[in-house]
């Protein structure tokens, strides 16, 4: 059971480029989610899906879209990267809204030069 | 003020005794808390919840909830050196929210 599975792991990006930062879960959760985590801030929500179907912006939103292209995968794409998304990237799910925490994915180290 | 706030530290800790990690956070209606731990570049990991008041333990771990007083916190006893990671605060901020809001983390040493 692999749980909350995110690629890559590492990633460099010069500015104005783009990419895509893949994330599956196994366990059939219903929610996902994704966060950037930066020191000093804490994780900060991007955006999040609580259902195959729809997404909602978090906290920080702009640069960043988002894909719920079933009900394992939800993907975030950067469409032209700054430095200030230098940032590590957590993809988690939950079953559903109220039920229990999240699970994280491993995470993505995102450089961007 | 934060949503949610915790003691950055660095609190350390000897080996063997009991560390204490504290979290207010703002909201009255906040229904679900949480607890993490993460170690130093990996992904955070859950370790208790909780949802009514009082205390709820689980092995070494014991969670405390006061919901009047809006606070939160983890106890750990017999504190290893296993133990010294970030652990971070997470609360749903009002009754059926999707969303869980992290404070910034409690960085734990345990010191042998």
């Amino acid at each position: 059971n692999a749980g909350v599975t995110q690629t890559p792991k590492f990633q460099v990006l010069k500015t104005g480029q783009s990419m895509t930062l893949q994330c599956a879960q196994d366990m059939n959760h219903n929610s996902m989610y994704w966060y950037r985590q930066d020191p000093g801030m804490g994780l900060r929500l991007i955006y999040y899906s609580a259902s195959e179907g729809t997404t909602d912006k978090g906290e920080v939103p702009n640069g960043y879209n988002v894909s719920r292209l079933n009900k394992r995968e939800f993907s975030l794409r950067l469409e032209s990267a700054a430095p200030s998304q230098t940032s590590v990237y957590f993809c988690a799910s939950r079953l559903s809204r109220g039920q229990g925490g999240y699970t994280f994915g491993s995470g993505t180290r995102l450089t961007v030069v | 003020q934060k949503e949610v706030e915790q003691n950055s530290g660095p609190l350390s800790v000897p080996e063997g005794a009991i560390a204490s990690l504290n979290c207010t956070y703002s909201d009255r209606g906040s229904q679900s808390f949480f607890w993490y731990r993460q170690y130093s570049g990996k992904s955070p990991e859950l370790i208790m919840s909780i949802y009514s008041n009082g205390d709820k333990e689980d092995g070494r771990f014991t969670a405390q909830l006061n919901k009047a007083s809006q606070y939160v916190s983890l106890l750990i006893r017999d504190s290893q050196p296993s133990d010294s990671a970030t652990y971070l605060c997470a609360v749903t901020l009002n009754f059926g929210n999707e969303k869980l809001t992290f404070g910034t983390g409690t960085r734990l040493t345990i010191i042998p």
